[in-house]
């Protein structure tokens, strides 16, 4: 079955240590994104990406990097520049055009020791 | 960005039919709106979307307002599965990657 896969489901890292998020998609989706999650909170957009080796700052891209060498895959890096990484992230991805929905991964949650 | 406004909790009961409203009054022309829900620890996930027209499918309906300033998310009938926080999201310009702009959702518990 077609989907996205977001690993490790739990990641714990000590302070100052850049840490790697993964998302993989295999549902042929143009579009990818991560996003980040408070306690409480809605959604914030990190990161995003239309196309293969082009990414876009979303509205929290401070402390964070991404990359997009393959279509399937999105990795997040968690650098030591974020101050309170702590969180639940999320990768998503969507088919190009307007009228299509958006397809979630499980998340990540990480949490800074 | 336009924002939704949605109320932050309701309950219903198992069976019934559940209708969560949500207002958009800045929203623009080409402004999708979108609905997902979310389980605790898990990622969001997709219900339901419209532009202008109402909207049905296997999960829900979409009943959007003439003036596109509101929507109601229709649930036929809540099982105790539905239980979980609904998001209506408006998915903003092309021009910044289709986001989705999130608020603060509504709680929905299903009493058995």
């Amino acid at each position: 079955d077609g989907g996205i896969t977001q690993s490790p489901k739990y990641l714990f890292r000590k302070e100052g240590q850049n840490v790697t998020l993964s998302c993989e998609q295999n549902l042929n989706h143009d579009a990818m994104y991560w996003y980040r999650q408070d306690p409480g909170q809605g959604l914030r957009l990190i990161y995003y990406s239309q196309i293969v080796n082009d990414f876009q700052k979303g509205d929290i891209a401070e402390g964070y990097s991404v990359s997009r060498e393959k279509k399937e895959s999105f990795p997040l890096t968690v650098t030591s520049a974020q101050k309170n990484p702590t969180a639940f992230y999320l990768c998503a991805s969507k088919i190009g055009g307007a009228n299509y929905g958006y397809t979630f991964g499980s998340g990540t949650r990480l949490t800074v020791v | 960005d336009a924002k939704t406004t949605q109320p932050n909790s309701m309950e219903s009961n198992e069976e019934e039919p559940v209708h969560l409203p949500c207002n958009h009054s800045t929203i623009s022309g080409t402004d999708y709106i979108h609905w997902y829900r979310q389980l605790p620890s898990q990622g969001p996930e997709y219900v339901i979307h419209g532009l202008t027209s109402n909207v049905n499918n296997r999960m829900a309906s979409l009943a959007i307002a003439e003036d596109r300033k509101s929507s109601t998310l229709i649930l036929h009938r809540a099982t105790l599965r539905d239980a979980a926080v609904y998001y209506c999201i408006l998915r903003g310009p092309y021009n910044q990657g289709g986001k989705l702009i999130f608020g603060q959702g509504t709680e929905l518990s299903v009493k058995p």
